[in-house]
């Protein structure tokens, strides 16, 4: 049981590039979201997905984008890095009720 | 909107001795109250949770945690740390539904010998 995966586990980007985090869960949850975490600032919420076919922004929402492909995969897209998103992303997924289920974490570097 | 605050950044305890972490919440109505733990370099694993009924609820690794409605406040304890517990911990709240969790900024624990 893999519960949440994300890919990859690290990356270094130079500004202006883009690249997309993926995230697959394997519990048949129903929503799911990205969080960033940034030193002494906690976990803030970029995007989440209530259900397949909806989403919505949260706190930070500003430079990204998102997919929810399928029940099961939810990407978020950064279409032109900055060194601002220099962060660690954590993907998590949840039932109705329950607590999260994270994934291990993207550590992404911006130059 | 829903808010946490753990005031404490960093706290350090001696191995053996009892831990206390301090969380408190802004929210109107019953919260759902969450305790979570990272270790360096990890995801964040789930303590324990308070959703409603005993207010004093049990979690994993023998922590608990008291949900106190008149306090604002849900606090992790501990009665004996042990060096393996040295993490950062979350504090979270959340809504009925499919609202998004709202985490604290949390504090990291340091345990020594």
């Amino acid at each position: 049981n893999a519960g949440v995966t994300q890919t990859p586990k690290f990356q270094v980007l130079k500004t202006g590039q883009s690249m997309t985090l993926q995230c697959a869960q394997d519990m048949n949850h129903n929503s799911m979201y990205w969080y960033r975490q940034d030193p002494g600032m906690g976990l803030r919420l970029i995007y989440y997905s209530a259900s397949e076919g909806t989403t919505d922004k949260g706190e930070v929402p500003n430079g990204y984008n998102v997919s929810r492909l399928n029940k099961r995969e939810f990407s978020l897209r950064l279409e032109s890095a900055a060194p601002s998103q220099t962060s660690v992303y954590f993907c998590a997924s949840s039932q109705t009720g329950y607590g999260y289920t994270f994934g291990s974490g993207t550590r992404l570097t911006v130059v | 909107a829903q808010s946490v605050t753990q005031p404490d950044i960093h706290i350090t305890v001696s191995e053996g001795a009892s831990l206390e972490l301090r969380c408190n919440y802004s929210y109107g109505a019953t919260p759902y109250l969450f305790w979570y733990v990272q270790s360096p370099g990890q995801g964040l694993q789930l303590l324990l949770k308070y959703f409603s009924g005993d207010t004093l609820v049990q979690g994993i690794k023998g922590f608990e945690a008291e949900f106190k409605r008149s306090q604002s406040s849900f606090n992790l304890r501990k009665p004996s740390v042990h060096w393996s517990d040295a993490a950062e911990y979350f504090c979270a709240v959340g809504a009925r539904g499919n609202t998004p969790l709202v985490f604290g900024k949390g504090t990291r624990l340091s345990v020594i010998a």
